[in-house]
């Protein structure tokens, strides 16, 4: 069965420094893998995803992420942290074949940015 | 892009009311759309596939009668909480896919039950 492991329900860090949000997957199929950003009483924002191809995958706002299949991971980065990147984050696993669009959402890490 | 509409965004009723929260895909058309339930400060939980057409498919432990699921169009679902009570205050989430192996999801509706 597919799930997913986000580690650190809440990260600090300061103004300009790197983001690193831990996401750790498990798949029976080769995996479809998300991140998305939640903001304050809103729904989710897609930052990223990846299906196949490239492993490093960019997204919007300066993140991107890396698909590693030997650490089953896909961890989400960004070099410079910005106020506004303060939020939510889900990284999501899609379960069964492509186009189900089932999704298994980790439980979420809260990214603080620090002035 | 693709847009998920979702309507009311906030509600508040009695306890033994019933509220229906929709969902509309504005730009594309959803065969398959989802409901998800967000508790404060938790993960997304998937309640129930809805399924233009056909019954809507609900994962385990969610009541059926309790969350009634309606996929009147290819751009219309509806989700509606009968004799709603304080524990089904939430936030309620659809999503629903464009295509290109992607979700996207509404800005969610926020239920309180008094």
């Amino acid at each position: 069965a597919q799930s997913v492991t986000q580690l650190g329900s809440h990260v600090s860090v300061s103004e300009g420094a790197l983001v690193l949000l831990r996401c750790n997957y498990s798949s029976s199929v080769p995996p479809y893998l998300f991140w998305y950003v939640q903001y304050p009483n809103q729904g989710l924002q897609l930052l990223l995803k990846y299906t196949t191809g490239a492993t490093l995958v960019k997204g919007i706002n300066g993140f991107e992420a890396e698909f590693k299949k030997s650490e089953t991971s896909f961890h989400l980065t960004k070099p410079s942290a910005h106020m506004s990147d303060a939020a939510e984050y889900f990284c999501a696993v899609s379960v069964g074949a492509s186009g189900t669009y089932k999704y298994i959402f980790g439980t979420g890490t809260r990214l603080k940015v620090l002035a | 892009g693709a847009v998920v509409s979702q309507h009311p965004s906030w509600v508040i009723c009695k306890s033994g009311t019933s509220v229906k929260i929709e969902c509309r895909s504005l730009d594309f058309q959803a065969t398959t759309m989802f409901w998800y339930r967000q508790f404060p400060k938790q993960s997304l939980m998937l309640m129930a596939t809805s399924n233009e057409g056909s019954k809507a498919t609900y994962e385990q432990g969610v009541e059926k009668d309790k969350f009634l699921i309606n996929h009147a169009s290819l751009t219309l679902s509806t989700l509606t909480v009968t004799s709603a009570h304080p524990e089904d205050s939430s936030f309620y989430i659809c999503s629903a896919s464009p295509g290109a192996n992607v979700l996207t999801f509404g800005a969610g509706s926020r239920l309180t039950v008094l």
